[in-house]
């Protein structure tokens, strides 16, 4: 079956704590985001990559990383957790092109306390 | 600047009724536009998309979109709600001469069918 898997679902955390949040695709695809979800802002892009090794920033990148090293897996790392940083993250895959839609993981709740 | 519009926060229809979500986009070049739905304690699923071509555009569950160029709008519409339809459903465009393949999202509208 074609999915995005994200890992954990769940996750409270204490500020400053280094976390990691998983995400693979198993569609080949080159392209995959990162984005956070908070009522009334829809969804801002924190991330993306265009292939393996080729990553950017997107509207609200302050205080993630991520990575590519292979290109199922991109993972999004909180090196220095905030209470700011508390929201619904998804990550996303698709072929590279204006015109092709996104597939999304099942989302992973993050609380900062 | 790019950006996408979603009018109205919460849509109340009754269960068999047409339903309609509004989307307003604002791009410098032409746009491709998207809606995609998310249910409770879920992740967007993709419902449609208009790229070219007929301004109608079909997509999952019985949903359609009209793209309007003159309107900049695309709205969702569907001709009888099922209770099944409530979830929260967002718009996106991404602009064709978009080099990062960058999706722009509405605020979301939050629908909600009553029996």
């Amino acid at each position: 079956e074609a999915q995005v898997t994200q890992n954990p679902r769940y996750l409270i955390t204490v500020t400053g704590k280094k976390l990691t949040v998983t995400c693979s695709q198993n569609m080949n695809h080159e392209y995959m985001s990162w984005y956070r979800q908070d009522p009334g802002l829809g969804l801002r892009q924190i991330y993306y990559s265009m292939n393996v090794e080729v990553t950017d920033k997107g509207d609200v990148p302050e205080g993630y990383k991520v990575s590519r090293k292979e290109k199922r897996n991109f993972p999004l790392i909180l090196e220095s957790p905030s209470p700011n940083q508390t929201s619904l993250y998804f990550c996303a895959s698709s072929l590279r092109g204006v015109n092709t839609e996104a597939f999304f993981g099942q989302g992973t709740r993050l609380t900062v306390v | 600047a790019q950006s996408v519009a979603q009018p109205e926060d919460q849509v109340n229809v009754a269960e068999g009724n047409p339903l309609t979500v509004k989307c307003t986009y604002s791009v410098s070049g032409n746009p491709y536009l998207f809606w995609y739905v998310q249910y409770p304690n879920r992740g967007l699923q993709f419902l449609l998309k208009y790229i070219t071509g007929d301004n109608l555009v079909k997509g999952s569950y019985g949903f359609e979109a009209e793209f309007n160029k003159s309107q900049t709008s695309f709205h969702l519409k569907k001709p009888s709600a099922l209770v099944s339809d409530s979830a929260l459903y967002f718009c996106a465009v991404r602009d064709t001469r978009s080099s990062n393949y960058q999706l722009i999202w509405g605020a979301g509208t939050k629908l909600i069918i009553k029996p």
